[in-house]
Parts: C-alpha cells; structure tokens; sequence
C-alpha cells in the first residue's frame, strides 16, 4: 500500500540555521505530495505542494522538489527561524484517490 | 473565509460511553473527511464524503463508529461503546470537487479523551 517515511524528530536548530527534512514515498502511480504544519494547539495547515516529477512547491521561505526517480520530496528552508517551531507532515494522495497517507510527523525545534 | 469548523474542541468520558462530534466544512466544499491521530502518529483516513454520499470507508472505522453528512453539508461522527483505544485527536476536513489537485483544509480537531 501507499507508504511515507519522514526523519525522525525532534530536530533542533539556532535560529538562521538551514533546514532539511527528509521524506520518500512509497506509491502506486503517480501522487499528488503534500507538506503540512501543525503548530501548537491547532489544526493541520497546508504549507506546500507538488503534484508532478520535478515540480517545486514553495511557500513562506520552506521549499519541497517532486523527484520521481528517489521517491522523495524533502522540505528546505535557508534560514528557519523560532515562530517556525512546529510539527512537519509529508503527505500524499495517490493518483485517483481522495484519501491522504500521512507521515509520522517531524517535530522541529528553533532556538535564539 | 471561514475554514473547517469542528465541536467540540477537547471531549472527556468514560468508557464505555457513546460520543458524536460535529464538523462544519468550509461552505463551497462538497468533499468532506474525517481522520484520527493518536500521539506522535500522523492522521490516518477513517471516510470521506461527496456531498451526502459516504464513497469511502477504512478499516480502521469499525462497526462502532458511524458517520453521516445528511444534507451535504455539516458531518456527525459517532463513537458507540467508546473504548481506552478511541482517545485521539479526531479532524475533519474538506476539499473541492473538480481538480485532483484539490488540498484538503483541516479543522483544528476534537480531541476524545476516556477514561
């Protein structure tokens, strides 16, 4: 079945520090790929998406790149900083399908 | 722009108790999606809705849970005989028909504590 595997967490970065989260999927056909953010409290937000090999999805600073031929779509940001603390969803939603799979989650953490 | 709306926010109860909780979706969308996430855990898909029609259900949703969305509008999801193992965050969330690009927006969750 549809599969996302994320970095373990928490990481824990200075603020200005660059980021990366890794993310590989497991999917038949061709996804749609999703990051989510879930601050404290709160709901989950969509931060960015791609929905074809080497689409970029960009937003806030935080950028992700579709790639097809590793399975994976990694979240950068060049310099974080702490209202960035939240927790990091990868997602997707598989071609013709409506439900999303969900990683488990990367709990990231800014400090001055 | 109102988003997903869901009540209550936070549910204590006893086990074996039965729980309804409420999701409003943003107005012009007619897919509607519910999910739980247990701690640490990313959501996982329980059903989804098109307008009044339930077209997807997972495993995870055993018999007793129910949900429904009679008018095509809000959504209820109901726990019968709530168990130690249904304590979760339960959200709710819509999209648009139209595109498969569609995102889904997210309430902020019914969090369902038993004790």
């Amino acid at each position: 079945g549809d599969s996302v595997t994320q970095m373990e967490g928490p990481v824990t970065l200075s603020e200005e520090a660059f980021l990366t989260i890794n993310c590989t999927y497991t999917a038949t056909g061709y996804p749609s790929l999703f990051w989510y953010v879930q601050y404290p409290g709160e709901g989950l937000q969509l931060l960015l998406k791609a929905t074809k090999a080497d689409d970029k999805g960009s937003n806030k600073g935080f950028e992700a790149t579709y790639r097809k031929e590793t399975t994976s779509f990694h979240l950068e940001k060049g310099s974080v900083q702490v209202s960035d603390s939240a927790v990091y969803f990868c997602a997707l939603k598989a071609g013709g399908g409506n439900k999303l799979t969900f990683g488990t989650g990367t709990q990231l953490k800014v400090e001055l | 722009d109102t988003g997903v709306s869901q009540d209550p926010r936070h549910k204590i109860t006893k086990r074996g108790q039965n729980v309804t909780f409420r999701c409003d979706p943003i107005s012009e969308h007619n897919r509607l999606y519910w999910y739980r996430q247990t701690l640490g855990q990313g959501p996982e898909f329980l059903t989804y809705f098109q307008n009044e029609a339930q077209l997807e259900k997972s495993r995870l949703l055993s018999d007793r849970f129910s949900a429904e969305r009679p008018k095509g509008s809000f959504s209820t999801l109901e726990i019968q005989r709530t168990e130690q193992g249904d304590s979760a965050m339960y959200l709710c969330a819509s999209s648009l028909v139209g595109s498969i690009d569609q995102p889904q927006h997210f309430g902020d969750g019914t969090r369902l504590s038993i004790l």
